[in-house]
């Protein structure tokens, strides 16, 4: 069974940094593309950044680029997101989604960890 | 400002067959196919339909999806009270390079 356990969520100030992370198992986690997809408080679903397998390749939406990265580690089956410069409106639950394959996206979802960026 | 426009809200009573629209434009519907997701409230979104018109296993056949040109729509027919939920569009971007939801559709069952 596919399972995706996100951690690393909190209170953070404006213009700090925060680390998560998404224990991946059930799995060959090296063979699937990853994603980290956010929700503000109310709102809809926002695509933040995806990497690729082998992590060679990542993407990241424009309100992000140059202040969040997202890495991997395949050998230990884990996901992470670095998030620096961090503003208000990155306020969020973030969940780590799983692609089966480009035509068969965010199959598999965990539970989302909330980030809160506030003074 | 959603890249992709879905209706803010729809309605049905139970047995009734509702639709949901997703309209986008040559970079991302125009080229991609259209995925699908349901969320309940407080809860992870699950993959519903994936390239424009297919079901995951376990996906109740009475969920539907199509598109045409740079439109797509999913039909929920038999509704349910249990399909009461927030429904979105997803497609990739090719302009942007990146993934792009629509604002979500709130269906509630009257």
């Amino acid at each position: 069974e596919v399972q995706l356990l996100e951690s690393g969520g909190g209170l953070v100030q404006p213009g700090g940094s925060q680390r998560l992370s998404c224990a991946a198992s059930g799995f060959t986690f090296s063979n699937y593309a990853m994603n980290w997809v956010r929700q503000a408080p109310g709102k809809g679903l926002e695509w933040v950044s995806g990497i690729s397998g082998n992590g060679g390749s990542t993407y990241s939406a424009d309100s992000v680029k140059g202040r969040f990265t997202i890495s991997r580690d395949n050998s230990k089956n884990t996901l992470y997101l670095q998030m620096n410069s961090l503003r208000a409106e990155d306020t969020a639950i973030y969940f780590c989604a799983k692609d089966f394959n480009s035509n068969y996206p965010f199959d598999h979802w965990g539970q989302g960890t909330l980030v809160t960026v506030s003074s | 400002q959603s890249v992709l426009t879905q209706p803010p809200s729809a309605s049905g009573t139970p047995g009734q067959r509702v639709t949901i629209s997703c309209s986008g434009s040559s970079s991302n519907m125009g080229r991609n196919n259209v995925h699908w997701y349901q969320q309940v409230p407080g809860t992870a979104p699950n993959l519903l339909i994936y390239s424009s018109s297919q079901r995951p296993s376990g996906v109740p056949d009475r969920f539907s999806g199509s598109k045409s040109g740079t439109s797509a729509s999913l039909a929920i027919s038999g509704l349910q009270s249990e399909d009461e939920a927030d429904y979105y569009c997803a497609v990739w971007d090719d302009s942007l390079n990146g993934w792009v939801f629509g604002g979500g559709t709130k269906l509630t069952v009257l």
